[in-house]
């Protein structure tokens, strides 16, 4: 029962390299998200999608795109790494946008940016 | 705007004592939940605790609970007979019908023998 899985769980970028991190998700979930957290800021979200071949931009977008070509996954993107994009990297799933609707994480992506 | 605070950057408790982490959120909209998330130090997120709106009753998971204030806005999370595997971050985070979920900056909590 694997739940949510984000592939690497560990990577170093280079400045201006790019790279594409991949959550899957076995639970059938139509709603999946991606959030980044940084010291002192929690989990900020950056993309969110409500069903496979949609997106939509969260509260920190700029700098990375996403897709979500099958249900079941949901790439995060970064053209052009930067500095400031070094911070933990969590994808999430959840089965609606009710309110009551827990998200399930996966186990996080540290990504450092040098 | 959703916005979630947690004022405890850090707190510490001893070994079987209780616990309480602040959480307040802003929203105007009359329908929402709150959640709790533990993150231990191997990094993974842990869903603790769930409440409603329009729950009447604080929510309770084993040693947690929620003491939720709807007129205050706040939802806290209380921690009774702390164990040393209580030490962690956690997380407030609430829910908007047809919204993302948004979380507070966090408490890191350390229980001391």
């Amino acid at each position: 029962n694997a739940g949510v899985t984000q592939t690497p769980k560990f990577r170093v970028l280079k400045t201006g390299q790019s790279m594409t991190l991949l959550c899957a998700q076995d639970m059938n979930h139509e709603y999946m998200y991606w959030y980044r957290q940084d010291p002192g800021m929690g989990l900020r979200l950056i993309h969110y999608s409500v069903g496979e071949g949609t997106t939509a931009k969260g509260e920190v977008p700029d700098g990375y795109n996403v897709s979500r070509l099958k249900k079941q996954n949901f790439l995060l993107g970064l053209e052009s790494a930067a500095p400031s994009q070094t911070s933990v990297y969590f994808c999430a799933s959840s089965y609606s946008s009710g309110s009551d609707t827990e998200a399930f994480f996966g186990q996080g992506t540290r990504l450092t940016v040098v | 705007a959703q916005k979630i605070t947690q004022t405890q950057p850090g707190m510490f408790v001893q070994e079987k004592e209780a616990v309480t982490l602040d959480c307040t959120y802003d929203t105007s909209d009359p329908s929402y939940g709150l959640f709790w998330y533990k993150q231990p130090s191997s990094g993974e997120m842990i869903f603790l605790i769930y409440q409603g709106s329009y729950d009447q009753q604080n929510a309770t998971e084993g040693r947690y609970s929620l003491n939720f204030q709807k007129a205050r806005k706040s939802a806290n999370l209380v921690i009774s007979a702390s164990q040393l595997g209580d030490s962690a971050m956690y997380f407030c985070a609430m829910r908007e019908v047809g919204n993302d979920m948004r979380f507070g900056a966090g408490t890191r909590l350390t229980v001391k023998p």
